[in-house]
């Protein structure tokens, strides 16, 4: 059973700092991985999809890679702003489960002025 | 594209009344997801359909839940009689074939009193 962790649970820094959200999983053999935010009473923000044969994608001051042989994904945020704040999500599609996807717990962030 | 849609964004509703949450996804989009997020269990995959079959159900955590899709461009989620613990937030997703990314509608919130 597939199963996704992501570290840490809660993470407080001050604007302008750059930093790393990481996430494992324990079964490598993924069809793809996607990063999505989350505003508190808001729904799910895709930031990033980064397929199996990939090993990075970026989307402005955003930066996810993969890297399925040591089944770990990080979503690096540069120059972070308090917009930034919010619960970041990691979720993983097995490639042998139909279209399921596996989600984290989340890392929820905030971004200090 | 107007995203994915869901109906109502709220509902408070008396434990043993029927609740009826409705969605309608991105047009084009081939599978369409049903999530539950609560504090306690994360985001839980309900049901998931394809080309408006239901492909998925084991997720559907007892009979008074039922979901159904009569044509490509909505979906409800039935819960009768409600209960207290279907409390949640319900997210409704759509993705387009084999290789795309989700797309959350921003939820319903359903409390049960």
């Amino acid at each position: 059973k597939q199963e996704v962790t992501q570290i840490p649970a809660a993470l407080s820094v001050p604007e302008g700092e750059n930093l790393v959200l990481n996430c494992s999983f324990t079964d490598s053999a993924i069809y793809n991985l996607q990063w999505f935010r989350q505003d508190p009473g808001k729904g799910l923000t895709s930031l990033l999809l980064i397929q199996s044969s990939q090993r990075e994608q970026t989307s402005g001051r955003l930066n996810a890679s993969l890297d399925k042989s040591s089944g770990r994904s990080t979503l690096y945020i540069a120059a972070s702003q308090p917009g930034d704040s919010a619960t970041y999500l990691c979720a993983v599609r097995p490639s042998t489960s139909g279209s399921r996807l596996t989600f984290g717990e989340g890392t929820q962030l905030t971004v200090n002025p | 594209d107007a995203g994915v849609i869901q109906s109502p964004r709220h509902e408070v509703t008396e434990m043993g009344q029927e609740v009826t949450l409705r969605c309608k996804p991105i047009s084009g989009h081939d599978y369409l997801f049903w999530y539950r997020q609560t504090m306690m269990r994360g985001l839980e995959l309900l049901i998931y359909f394809n080309n408006n079959v239901p492909i998925d159900d084991s997720g559907m955590p007892e009979d008074r839940f039922s979901a159904k899709m009569p044509n490509a461009s909505f979906s409800t989620l039935k819960i009768q009689p409600s209960e207290p613990r279907d409390s949640a937030v319900y997210f409704c997703a759509s993705k387009e074939a084999q290789r795309g990314g989700y797309t959350f509608g921003s939820g319903t919130r359903l409390t049960v009193v």
